[in-house]
C-alpha cells in the first residue's frame, strides 16, 4: 500500500520569493510520482512527473522536483513565483508495475502568493 | 488541446436519488479512472476501467456506485441511491496505452451535492 504526505497545508510566500512544497510518501513497492496543480475552480493539472532516470525533473510554469529515494521524498520547488502561481498543490504516487495505475494523494499544498 | 469534460459541473439532488455523472475522455484513450474529493479531504480513487470492464475498484466503491462506457465516447458514473456523504467533488481522468500511460488527464469534476 502506498501512502502521501504533504507536510504544509499551506504555504504564504511573497511574490517573486522562492518556494518549496514538502512531499513525503511511503510504499513497499517501487512508485511513480506527481505533482498536479488546481487553479481556483479548474480541474487537476499535472505539473510534472518522476518516472526514472534524472532525480531532478521540470515541469511547466517554471517548477522543479527533486526525488530522493533515500528520504522517500519529492519535494516540489520553484526560484521565484507569482501572483498566478495560486493554487492548490497535490502530489500523488502510482505503483509502476502491474495494470493498475491508480494515483494516491496527499492531501494538498494551498499556496498562496501575495504581492 | 484535447480535453477531458464532465457535465454537469454542479448536480444537485435529494438523497436517496440515483445520479449520473458524465464523462468525454480524450478519444485515444483507452484507460478511465473516476476519483473523488470530499471537502477538505484528500483525493480517493473510485475506479479504473479498461477493455470494457473494471479493473480495480475502492473500498468506496460499493454496489451503489457503477460504471459504464455506453457509447464509446462517454463514461458515465451512477450512484443509485445517493446518501448525504456522497457529496463531493468527483473527477474523470483517461491515459493513454504509451509510454505516457502513467499520465492521467482529469477532466474539471462535478460537484455533487445531496440534500
Amino acid at each position: 500500500a502506498q501512502s502521501v504526505t504533504q507536510l504544509d497545508s499551506q504555504v504564504p510566500v511573497f511574490e517573486e520569493a522562492p518556494v518549496e512544497l514538502r512531499c513525503n510518501y511511503s510504499s513497499s513497492v517501487s512508485v511513480y510520482l506527481f505533482w498536479y496543480v488546481q487553479y481556483p475552480n479548474q480541474g487537476l493539472q499535472l505539473l510534472l512527473k518522476y518516472l526514472s532516470g534524472s532525480t531532478l525533473v521540470k515541469g511547466i510554469n517554471g517548477f522543479e522536483a527533486e526525488f530522493n529515494k533515500s528520504q522517500t521524498s519529492f519535494h516540489l520547488r520553484k526560484p521565484s513565483v507569482h501572483i498566478s502561481d495560486t493554487a492548490e498543490y497535490f502530489c500523488a504516487v502510482s505503483p509502476n508495475a502491474g495494470n493498475n495505475r491508480k494515483l494516491i494523494w496527499g492531501l494538498g499544498t494551498s499556496l498562496a502568493v501575495n504581492p | 488541446e484535447p480535453e477531458v469534460t464532465q457535465t454537469p459541473s454542479h448536480q444537485v439532488t435529494q438523497m436517496g436519488q440515483e445520479v449520473i455523472l458524465r464523462c468525454v475522455p480524450i478519444s485515444n484513450h483507452l484507460y478511465f479512472y473516476w476519483y473523488r474529493q470530499i471537502l477538505g479531504q484528500k483525493v480517493e480513487f473510485l475506479v479504473s476501467f479498461y477493455n470494457n470492464e473494471i479493473s480495480e475498484k475502492s473500498e468506496i466503491f460499493d454496489d451503489q456506485f457503477s460504471v459504464e462506457r455506453p457509447d464509446g465516447s462517454n463514461f458515465t458514473l451512477k450512484i443509485r441511491s445517493t446518501k448525504l456523504e456522497d457529496s463531493a467533488m468527483y473527477f474523470c481522468a483517461s491515459s493513454d496505452k504509451s509510454a505516457g500511460r502513467h499520465e492521467q488527464y482529469f477532466g474539471p469534476g462535478t460537484r455533487l451535492t445531496v440534500t
